[in-house]
């Protein structure tokens, strides 16, 4: 069964903290994604990667890094996490860019 | 912007009864897709339609696109509690390399 396992359900930050949220999938597949999900905002594109070391920036990546140093394993770092960076971050993979990706359970980060 | 915009936001029924909900995009597509989001959980992929197809089924899913209008629809049959979650549209612009997601319609089904 596909799987993509994100680190932390649920994760409380302060203002100024260094944020890491890591994304793991076991299907061998060459893509993965980050999104957010704001209410009434639905999923929005931060960062994408297509392979190891390989990056795109997605939709709204001001604030946002990350990181691709092995295939199965994707982070999303908040350099100076900041209060309009709450939000669901939702973790998904693909083995193609444009069909169906697999999506993790969901990171809610509330930062304070 | 979004490119797809889900009608209704929210919806009301039933079950036994049929829930209908409606995406409509802006720019010519290479497909479509629809994903199913319970409550605080990841999206789960329902069904991808291409823009050379008309209608698509799925179980109880029937999804149509009409690409002359711009609009895609889903069609769930014979309701049940469990299908209870917001649904969101997403489609893969023509010459694009992404999803894009509309803002989703959240379904309640009554037992």
């Amino acid at each position: 069964d596909v799987k993509v396992t994100q680190s932390s359900r649920y994760l409380v930050k302060r203002t100024g903290e260094k944020v890491f949220l890591e994304c793991v999938q076991d299907m061998d597949h060459e893509n993965m994604f980050w999104y957010r999900q704001d209410p009434g905002l639905g999923l929005r594109l931060i960062y994408f990667s297509y392979d190891v070391k390989m990056k795109e920036k997605g939709d709204i990546p001001e604030g946002y890094s990350v990181s691709r140093e092995k295939k199965e394993r994707f982070s999303l770092i908040l350099e100076s996490a900041s209060t309009n960076q709450t939000s669901m971050y939702l973790c998904a993979s693909s083995p193609h860019r444009t069909i169906e990706q697999y999506f993790g359970p969901g990171t809610r980060l509330t930062v304070t | 912007s979004q490119q797809g915009e889900e009608d209704p936001q929210a919806l009301s029924i039933q079950e036994g009864e049929n829930a209908t909900m409606n995406c409509s995009y802006k720019t010519s597509i290479n497909n479509l897709q629809w994903y199913r989001q319970n409550s605080g959980r990841g999206l789960v992929h329902l069904i991808l339609i291409r823009s050379n197809e008309r209608e698509k089924h799925s179980g109880r899913l029937r999804v149509t696109l009409d690409t002359s209008k711009k609009s895609s629809s889903l069609l769930i049959t014979a309701s049940r509690a469990a299908d209870t979650a917001s649904y969101f549209c997403a489609t893969v612009k023509a010459a694009g390399n992404k999803l894009t997601f509309g803002g989703g319609t959240r379904v309640l089904v009554k037992p």
